[in-house]
């Protein structure tokens, strides 16, 4: 079954800058989302189409994609960023979705 | 703005069919959109188990398509799901989403846009 590979966790201090890699074979072919969920809450999307970011979602937030891996760059990290963060896309199909295993965030 | 909202048992014993359903307010069913399915257990990540068209055609995740029905009740802007034979492995907090779309040359993609706030399903004798 397709698989999207996210790195378990990555940690930043405040006002660096995070980058948080997904990789999967369908990659080239299908666009990835970037969800942001912070304890006992639901998910936020903060990218879209692999770069696109939504009304509401800050300027630090963007998305980049090349070849099988997609990379979600949080700019200027704030406290308020620490979060898990999934990737989502779909398999050659288009059919089938799937998320990443998650990442988690830490903001040291 | 779309509001989902899950319902259903809490507890379900082993081998035993889980049933939860997702009421929708503020938006017709009929009107389009896939309904989702996700489930996340406890201090792991999301899993996607499936998507109904409000007209009735389904997908499944292959590891859960054995033992998943997903089914809609547009008179009731309500979708379901049914998961049978669980164990312990399906305790989960299940959540039902709105499956939106983008569309281009690259053909339809699929995203999760409105999702309900998630309702735990322990399996337990």
């Amino acid at each position: 079954s397709y698989e999207l590979t996210q790195p378990p966790s990555v940690s930043v201090s405040p006002g660096q800058t995070a980058r948080i890699t997904c990789s999967g074979d369908a990659l080239p072919k299908q666009y990835a989302y970037w969800y942001q969920q912070k304890p006992g809450q639901a998910p936020v999307m903060v990218i879209y189409k692999d770069s696109e970011r939504p009304s509401g979602i800050p300027e630090r937030f963007s998305g980049s994609s090349s070849g099988t891996t997609v990379t979600l760059t949080i700019s200027g990290v704030q406290a308020e960023d620490e979060a898990d963060y999934y990737c989502q896309s779909a398999d050659t199909s288009g059919t089938i979705q799937v998320f990443g295993g998650g990442t988690k965030l830490t903001v040291l | 703005q779309v509001q989902l909202q899950e319902s259903g048992p809490g507890l379900v014993k082993p081998s035993e069919t889980l049933s939860l359903t997702c009421s929708v307010s503020d938006y017709s069913i009929s009107s389009g959109y896939y309904w989702a399915w996700i489930r996340q257990p406890p201090g792991k990540g999301l899993e996607w188990i499936g998507s109904i068209f409000h007209s009735g055609s389904t997908y499944y995740t292959p590891s859960l398509k054995s033992r998943v029905i997903i089914s809609v009740d547009a008179s009731k802007n309500q979708f379901s799901l049914k998961l049978n034979s669980v164990t312990a492995a399906d305790t989960a907090v299940y959540s039902c989403a709105r499956a939106s779309y983008s569309y281009d040359s690259s053909g339809y993609s699929y995203y999760f846009d409105f999702w309900g706030q998630g309702t735990l399903v322990a399996v337990s004798s």
